[in-house]
């Protein structure tokens, strides 16, 4: 099956600075999205970004489909961006979801 | 616009018993997605329905099972709950491929813990 391998695991920051997290995948996928997990556990939808660039504020996001990695930027981090951030990809077909499969995750830190 | 929305949240029960777990899909999701969340596992496709079929499946034993309803709300159920069965259930919603994509929503979560 695709193997999904996101880097760093670990990331400390200071209150201001800009990190990328990257995402790996090991087969063509034509689904990919970007969450950020709450203290509280509940998934936050990023990005829905099988290829291409988007933007959302001091959040973007690139998914580079042919050479099967896609890369999350925070500029200008905030303590309220501290938390996992989690990178899933997925084959559908038929009409259904199919099924996400999730990386280890990237837990962010930001310190003021 | 409400979110998917899971009951309950939070749950204790003891090795042995059986739990079922709720899940209300995004209004006009048709598609609903069970995931298990573990320290030492990660996050791990339990199965998805879809028009009130299960249409996938993931590695988990038979004691996980799930079901769907007309309105598309789903519950799953396990039984003969063990320890590791501690932990937190997410639940998904997409809309069908052609309406916007398949990007999958996430409910809160149920918090499951075995005693």
């Amino acid at each position: 099956g695709i193997q999904v391998e996101q880097s760093p695991p670990d990331l400390i920051l200071q209150e201001g600075a800009n990190s990328t997290l990257r995402c790996n995948f090991s087969d063509s996928v034509n689904n990919l999205q970007w969450f950020h997990q709450n203290p509280w556990g509940q998934l936050i939808n990023l990005f829905y970004i099988p290829s291409g660039t988007k933007q959302n504020g001091r959040l973007s996001a690139t998914t580079v489909a042919t050479e099967r990695y896609s890369l999350l930027y925070i500029s200008s981090s905030q303590t309220t961006d501290s938390g996992v951030y989690f990178c899933a990809v997925g084959v559908n077909y038929g009409g259904s979801q199919g099924n996400l499969i999730f990386g280890k995750g990237t837990k962010l830190s930001v310190k003021p | 616009k409400a979110g998917v929305t899971q009951t309950p949240r939070y749950l204790i029960k003891t090795r042995g018993q059986q739990v079922t777990l709720s899940c209300s899909p995004i209004s006009g999701h048709r598609s609903v997605s069970w995931y298990q969340q573990t320290p030492g596992q990660g996050l791990q496709f339990l199965f998805e329905y879809f028009s009130e079929t299960q249409r996938n499946k993931g590695n988990f034993p038979g004691r996980f099972s799930g079901r769907q309803f007309s309105n598309s709300r789903s519950e799953m159920n396990v039984s003969t709950l063990e320890l590791g069965d501690s932990a937190l259930y997410l639940c998904a919603s997409s809309v069908l491929p052609g309406q916007g994509g398949t990007e999958a929503f996430f409910g809160q979560g149920t918090r499951l813990t075995v005693v």
